[in-house]
């Protein structure tokens, strides 16, 4: 979607190496999120963001860390990947001042081998 | 936490009307009602949101009795490219922080022919 993109797109990396996942988006929202999504069990939080260097753990945090240093820039880590990491990782938005409602990012497909 | 039940998977066919139902027995008296739709290999996108009796927008309506404990999403004369899971949340849109949202599994709507 407009206004958030994720990137890299695509990542093939070997188990206990470092990740870092990156969302930039540009319409100046509070809130940003990362989430993850296997089959069999919908999206589930990893991590939230409710302003500069404010993050909260969601329901699946372990084994990740974030960082939020500007507002357009919302970063996920995996520390040392492990396979049970191999997963779809989708940012999201959202701006309280403009209702409840989320913008998604396309994605990041993940495969720790 | 306002957790939803929706059906896993539903199928129908060209030109049809869709109603999908989610039950949230639990919903808090600030909570809201929105619907996702998610296609393959994207993120989740907002469709519709609601907080009593009924909404339409170009795509879809959407019901909730007085008791909000349910509300159904109604997608108009179904077509192939309707195919996609659909989510039900619900929250206060007052707090947007992610801990107070679940995503479910959704329903996964296929349209045929």
């Amino acid at each position: 979607d407009a206004g958030i993109t994720q990137s890299p797109r695509h990542k093939v990396t070997e188990t206990g190496t470092p990740v870092t996942l990156r969302c930039h988006q540009t319409e100046n929202h509070r809130y940003m999120y990362w989430y993850r999504q296997d089959p069999g069990h919908g999206l589930r939080l990893i991590h939230y963001s409710y302003g500069v260097k404010d993050t909260d753990k969601g329901e699946v945090s372990d084994g990740y860390s974030v960082s939020r240093s500007k507002t357009e820039d919302f970063l996920l880590t995996l520390e040392s990947a492990t396979s049970s990491q191999t997963s779809v990782y989708f940012c999201a938005i959202s701006d309280p001042a403009g209702g409840f409602g989320y913008t998604f990012g396309s994605g990041t497909r993940l495969t720790v081998v | 936490l306002a957790k939803t039940t929706q059906p896993i998977s539903m199928d129908s066919y060209e030109g049809q009307e869709v109603n999908i139902t989610c039950s949230h027995n639990n919903i808090a008296t600030n909570d809201y009602i929105t619907w996702y739709q998610q296609f393959p290999s994207q993120g989740p996108r907002f469709i519709i949101q609601g907080y009593k009796t009924k909404v339409t927008n170009e795509v879809a309506s959407l019901f909730i009795p007085a008791d909000r404990k349910s509300s159904t999403l109604s997608l108009p004369r179904v077509s192939l490219s309707d195919t996609a899971v659909y989510y039900c949340l619900v929250g206060d849109p007052r707090y947007s922080s992610a801990s107070k949202i679940i995503f479910g599994s959704g329903t996964r709507l296929s349209i045929r022919p």
